[in-house]
């Protein structure tokens, strides 16, 4: 199967920057994905990273190593608005979207 | 706003009826996606279908179903529904059914409550 591990919760300072990590376990690999979703909103796609190496796109990036099963997503110049949800998510042979259970980033003045 | 419409926003009913969630999917999309999120689960995927016909299934109970109509709007049924069903139900789209490369476009959700 399939299955991924992010911490639950991360707290970081206005302007700074923060790294949420993710590891993953699969037996067919599609490429790792991240989702932004705010308290009481929908998911929403922020990266999608198919091979190795850094994605940049405005304030975030996303990093991918596969040989070590391992992404992080990086927010950079963080703004109060940024305090959300982020889930990495596995693109799969049998389910399209299996998630990580979510990090909740709190960002504090 | 992402394009894809879910209706109704909320829903509180009583165990053991029978309830139908509504979505609609971006202009082109082909395929939409069925999820649950409750606290203690995350985000499990329920059920795909792309362009009518069913092309992935994950983990739905069989209380629930799902069918996308000739306009690919598609209805998740749920019935004799239990406490445990109170969740928030999200519906997306993609353009195609390709599971590696596509992105998914979420609706604002159905907050399903179960009292």
């Amino acid at each position: 199967g399939q299955s991924l591990e992010q911490p639950s919760e991360v707290t970081a300072v206005e302007g700074a920057i923060v790294q949420i990590n993710c590891t993953y376990q699969t037996s067919g690999f599609y490429g790792l994905s991240w989702y932004q979703q705010h308290d009481g909103g929908a998911p929403t796609f922020l990266s999608y990273n198919a091979l190795d190496g850094l994605e940049e796109t405005g304030r975030f990036s996303s990093f991918l190593s596969r040989s070590d099963s391992y992404g992080y997503l990086l927010l950079q110049e963080l703004q109060m608005k940024d305090s959300a949800s982020y889930f990495c998510a596995l693109p799969t042979g049998n389910t399209p979207l299996v998630f990580g259970k979510g990090t909740r980033l709190s960002v504090i003045a | 706003d992402s394009g894809v419409t879910q209706t109704p926003k909320h829903l509180i009913t009583a165990t053991g009826q029978r309830v139908t969630l509504r979505c609609s999917p971006r202009s082109g999309d082909l395929s939409v996606y069925w999820y649950q999120q409750s606290l203690d689960q995350g985000l499990q995927f329920l059920i795909q279908y792309y362009n009518g016909e069913e092309r992935a299934k994950g983990n739905i109970l069989e209380r629930f179903s799902a069918q996308q109509f000739p306009d690919l709007h598609s209805e998740l049924n749920l019935s004799s529904l239990e406490l445990g069903d109170s969740a928030l139900y999200f519906c997306a789209s993609s353009v195609a059914g390709s599971q590696s490369t596509d992105t998914q476009y979420f609706g604002p959700g159905t907050r399903l409550t179960v009292l």
